[in-house]
């Protein structure tokens, strides 16, 4: 069945690092793949999408390219902020009425 | 634009009773999807309402129920709930265009206690 993987957290970084989030992905076909981030204490939020292979989803400087050959969706931002520390969540959709099937997620700390 | 909201942010039941947690749809959408997201891991699918249909579940026992009204609005009842019923319980609206590419955007979920 369709899956997603995550990298595993957390991940701990300083203000205006490089941030990488690895995402891959089992499917049939070639689903819209999904980046939401969870605040603490708060639901989901989408981050971005990406509908077709070779797009590039992006919003609030994070960038995510829809990989097919690699089945990949990496999420990546050049420059993260203490505000960034969140749960992200890469997500796809599946079955006829697309429900979302997500990774464990990975808890971001970003600190000054 | 109104988002998803959701009612109560907080739940506190004991094991065996009966929970119905209620969602409201972002305007102009008219499906409504629950997740259960217990603590640490990712939200999990419970089921999906599509004008006042059941349209899809995942795997939950049938105590998991739900309902939606004429106007989107769902319902998503618990019965003789259990410790491990305990959980961030999502709920997500979106409007299908007959495509698989409809977002789906959540509300801030309800916590809720099983004690």
């Amino acid at each position: 069945g369709d899956s997603v993987t995550q990298m595993e957290g957390p991940v701990t970084l300083s203000e205006e690092a490089f941030l990488t989030i690895n995402c891959t992905y089992t499917a049939t076909g070639y689903p819209s793949l999904f980046w939401y981030v969870q605040y603490p204490g708060e639901g989901l939020q989408l981050l971005l999408k990406a509908t077709k292979a070779d797009d590039k989803g992006s919003n609030k400087g994070f960038e995510a390219t829809y990989r097919k050959e690699t089945t990949s969706f990496h999420l990546e931002k050049g420059s993260v902020q203490v505000s960034d520390s969140a749960v992200y969540f890469c997500a796809l959709p599946s079955g006829g009425y697309n429900k979302l099937i997500f990774g464990a997620g990975t808890r971001l700390a970003v600190h000054p | 634009e109104t988002g998803v909201t959701q009612s109560p942010t907080h739940l506190i039941k004991t094991r065996g009773q009966q929970v119905t947690l209620r969602c409201s749809s972002q305007s102009g959408h008219n499906t409504v999807s629950w997740y259960q997201q217990a603590l640490g891991q990712g939200p999990q699918f419970i089921f999906q309402y599509y004008r006042e249909e059941e349209n899809g579940r995942g795997n939950f026992p049938p105590r998991f129920s739900g309902l939606q009204f004429p106007n989107y609005s769902s319902e998503l009842n618990v019965n003789a709930l259990e410790l491990d019923d305990s959980a961030l319980y999502l709920c997500a609206s979106s409007s299908p265009s007959g495509q698989a590419t409809d977002t789906q955007y959540f509300g801030p979920g309800t916590r809720l206690t099983v004690l």
